[in-house]
């Protein structure tokens, strides 16, 4: 099993819809977890960490399944610069305790 | 606060040319990390260090070195370079081993 998997996408949606990426890790031991979004050529930016069984800011929910090894990210009311790719980047996820960013799901947000 | 710069911005090398690739955070971080990215791919890990004097290889440190003589500085440098080594380079520091990390604007490098 891979340490993450998340749907590559792309996921097409319109201004102002609701938009769900899902996340599953294969590391139980995982403690802590990371959203980041990536732009187009650009370099990866934290969007949230969560610790316990989720966290919020602003349109933005994640929350964790942690007897399931799965975690989700709620983005409501998506804008054109929601537009990115969303990595899932649990704590520990690597051999060497490192963090796996993989290739993440792009989100894409048509007017 | 700049956080964490990089440059230069844009490389590129032919083949068998050595370069190094600055990285610096004025975050006071301890934990300093270097990946590449290839098109379309996740990030590697190539190396990361946990203080100044202290460096570890990641998932793919053939072909390159480190040093961190500061807990500032951390270059990448890479010798006898090769077309496989095309990417993005992107340096990030945190502030606990493999927690949050923030990272710099990155290094476009071509070897043709």
């Amino acid at each position: 099993r891979k340490e993450v998997e998340q749907d590559p996408g792309p996921f097409n949606v319109p201004e102002g819809a609701t938009v769900a990426f899902n996340c599953t890790y294969s590391n139980s031991a995982s403690q802590s977890f990371f959203w980041y979004r990536q732009d187009c050529r650009k370099e990866p930016k934290l969007l949230m960490s969560v610790y316990s069984s989720g966290n919020e800011d602003g349109r933005f929910t994640a929350q964790l399944n942690r007897a399931s090894q799965y975690i989700s990210l709620l983005i409501r009311d998506s804008k054109l610069s929601d537009s990115a790719t969303y990595l899932c980047v649990p704590e520990g996820g690597g051999s060497q305790g490192n963090l796996i960013f993989g290739k993440g799901t792009k989100l894409s947000v048509k007017p | 606060n700049a956080g964490v710069t990089q440059t230069p911005k844009f490389r590129i090398l032919k083949i068998g040319q050595s370069m190094t690739l600055q990285c610096t955070q004025d975050m006071n971080h301890n934990y300093m990390y270097w990946y590449r990215q290839d098109p379309g791919m996740g990030l590697k890990l190539i190396y990361y260090s946990v203080g100044a004097g202290i460096t570890d290889k990641g998932e793919v440190p053939n072909g390159y070195n480190v040093s961190r003589s500061t807990t500032e500085d951390f270059p990448l440098r890479l010798e006898l370079a090769a077309p496989s080594q095309t990417s993005v380079y992107f340096c990030a520091s945190s502030s606990r081993v493999f927690g949050e990390q923030y990272f710099g604007p990155g290094t476009r490098l071509t070897v043709t």
